[in-house]
C-alpha cells in the first residue's frame, strides 16, 4: 500500500542553520504531497503542497520539490529560527485521505 | 474567515462510556475527515464525509462512527471507550470535491484531546 517515510528525529539545529528533512513515499498513481507542521498543543497547519511532479511548494522560507524519479519530497529551509521548532509531517493524499509519515521533531537553539 | 472548529478541546471519560466530538468545517468546505493521533501509532485516518455521505473509511473498529449534517458540520462517536482510545482527535476540512485529485489540501482544527481513565 501507499506509505510515507521520514527521517527520524529529533533534529537539533542552531539558529540560522540550514534545514533538510527527508521524506520519501511509495504510491500508485500520482498523489498530491504535503508538509504539515504541528506546534505543541495544537493541530496541524499546512506548510506547503505540490500536486504534480516537478512542482515546488514554498511558504515562509520552506521549500519542497515533488521528485517523481526519486519518489521524494524533502523539506528545506535556508536559515531556521527558534520559532520553527515544531514537529513536521510529510503526507500524501490517496482516495480522499492523507497518509502521514511518523513526524520529525525539530528543535532550534538560539 | 473562521477556521475548522472542534469542540470540546479536552475531554475525560471513563472506560465503557461513549463520547461525541464535534467539528465545524470552514464555510464552503463539504469534505470533512477525522484522524486519530497517538504517540505510538502516529496519525491515522478514521473516515471522510462528503455531502452527508461517508466516502472513505479507515481501519478502525465499528465502535468508531461518524456522521455529517446538511450544513457540513460533522460529529464522531466512540462507544464503549477503551484506555487505548486516549488520543488527540483531529478534524480536517477541504474544498476538494473529487477525492481522487486533492489540490487544495486539508485544513485541520486544533483537535479534541480525549483521555480515557
Amino acid at each position: 500500500g501507499n506509505s510515507v517515510t521520514q527521517m527520524e528525529g529529533p533534529v537539533t539545529l542552531s539558529e540560522e542553520a540550514f534545514l533538510t528533512i527527508n521524506c520519501t513515499y511509495t504510491a500508485t498513481g500520482y498523489p498530491s504531497l504535503f508538509w504539515y507542521v504541528q506546534y505543541p498543543g495544537e493541530g496541524l497547519q499546512l506548510l506547503l503542497k505540490a500536486t504534480k511532479a516537478d512542482d515546488k511548494g514554498s511558504n515562509k522560507g520552506f521549500e519542497a520539490t515533488y521528485r517523481k524519479e526519486t519518489t521524494s519530497f524533502h523539506l528545506e529551509k535556508g536559515s531556521v529560527q527558534v520559532s520553527d521548532s515544531a514537529v513536521y509531517f510529510c503526507a500524501l493524499s490517496q482516495g480522499g485521505k492523507l497518509i502521514f509519515g511518523q513526524g520529525t521533531e525539530l528543535s532550534v537553539k538560539p | 474567515k473562521a477556521g475548522v472548529t472542534q469542540t470540546p478541546r479536552y475531554l475525560i471519560k471513563t472506560r465503557g462510556q461513549q463520547v461525541t466530538l464535534s467539528c465545524s468545517p470552514i464555510s464552503g468546505h463539504r469534505s470533512v475527515s477525522w484522524y486519530q493521533q497517538t504517540p505510538g501509532q502516529g496519525l491515522q485516518f478514521l473516515f471522510e464525509y462528503f455531502s452527508e455521505t461517508q466516502r472513505n473509511k479507515g481501519n478502525f473498529p465499528g465502535r468508531f462512527s461518524g456522521r455529517q449534517f446538511s450544513n457540513s458540520r460533522s460529529e464522531m462517536n466512540v462507544s464503549t471507550l477503551e484506555l487505548g482510545d486516549s488520543a488527540l482527535y483531529l478534524c480536517a476540512s477541504s474544498l476538494d470535491a473529487d477525492s481522487r485529485r486533492v489540490s487544495y489540501g486539508y485544513t485541520f482544527g486544533s483537535g479534541t484531546r480525549l483521555t480515557v481513565v
